[in-house]
């Protein structure tokens, strides 16, 4: 069956950057983009951006542009979101699911807490 | 950029039907696909609804969906309620550079 995989939980202080994965299973992964959501405590779900898996084509949220970089390695079927100059506002479960304009299966969430 | 709006919450009793409104406020509602998530407490998103109106495999046919142009919203319709339906639910869109998610709803089954 199609799954995804998420990396574990991280804790960063502002200012640092991280990288949360997404590995993907069941299906052909360059057939599909890979989406990331955030949600922050209490909040509901923000859009961050998708990937393509099949030529590497990216786009991005505007307010995100500049911190934010969505990678792939098709060799191990993971999806890589990283989001620098960390601030408390970006504490969040942060998580990836299959598609692009339409995500059909979900990864179980990373959470990333921004905190000094 | 456009926005999806959704009722904050809804509530209804067990066996009855409900239907959650996610209003699009500029473009038309039928020029892109809808989606309908599910999302439990301390769970991940699932999806309900695809394409305005495809439920995966898996979804009881309880769960429907629509799109109305003439108001410009697109409708999650769940019939026959059951206490496990209790969740938030989010409409989601997009246009030509962006994907959008509604407010959320939270849906009571009382």
């Amino acid at each position: 069956q199609v799954q995804l995989v998420q990396s574990g939980a991280e804790v960063k202080k502002p200012g640092a950057s991280v990288k949360v994965s997404c590995k993907a299973s069941g299906y052909t992964f360059t057939s599909y983009g890979i989406s990331w959501v955030r949600q922050a405590p209490g909040q509901g779900l923000e859009w961050m951006g998708w990937i393509s898996a099949y030529n590497g084509n990216t786009n991005y949220a505007q307010k995100l542009q500049g911190r934010v970089t969505m990678t792939t390695d098709t060799s191990t079927s993971t999806a890589y979101m990283e989001l620098r100059s960390l601030r408390s506002d970006d504490t969040a479960v942060y998580y990836c699911a299959r598609g692009t304009v339409t995500l059909n299966t979900w990864g179980q969430g990373t959470l990333v807490t921004v905190s000094s | 950029n456009f926005m999806l709006t959704q009722p904050h919450s809804v509530s209804e009793s067990p066996g009855k039907t409900v239907t959650i409104s996610c209003t699009r406020s500029s473009g038309s509602i039928a020029s892109n696909y809808v989606q309908w998530y599910q999302q439990r407490p301390g769970s991940a998103p699932t999806t309900v609804i695809y394409e305005d109106n495809q439920r995966p495999s898996g979804v009881p046919d309880r769960f429907s969906g629509s799109i109305d142009s003439s108001s410009n919203s697109a409708s999650l319709t769940i019939s026959g309620l059951k206490t496990e339906d209790e969740a938030d639910y989010y409409c989601q869109s997009y246009d030509s550079s962006n994907v959008v998610f509604g407010g959320g709803t939270k849906l009571t089954v009382l």
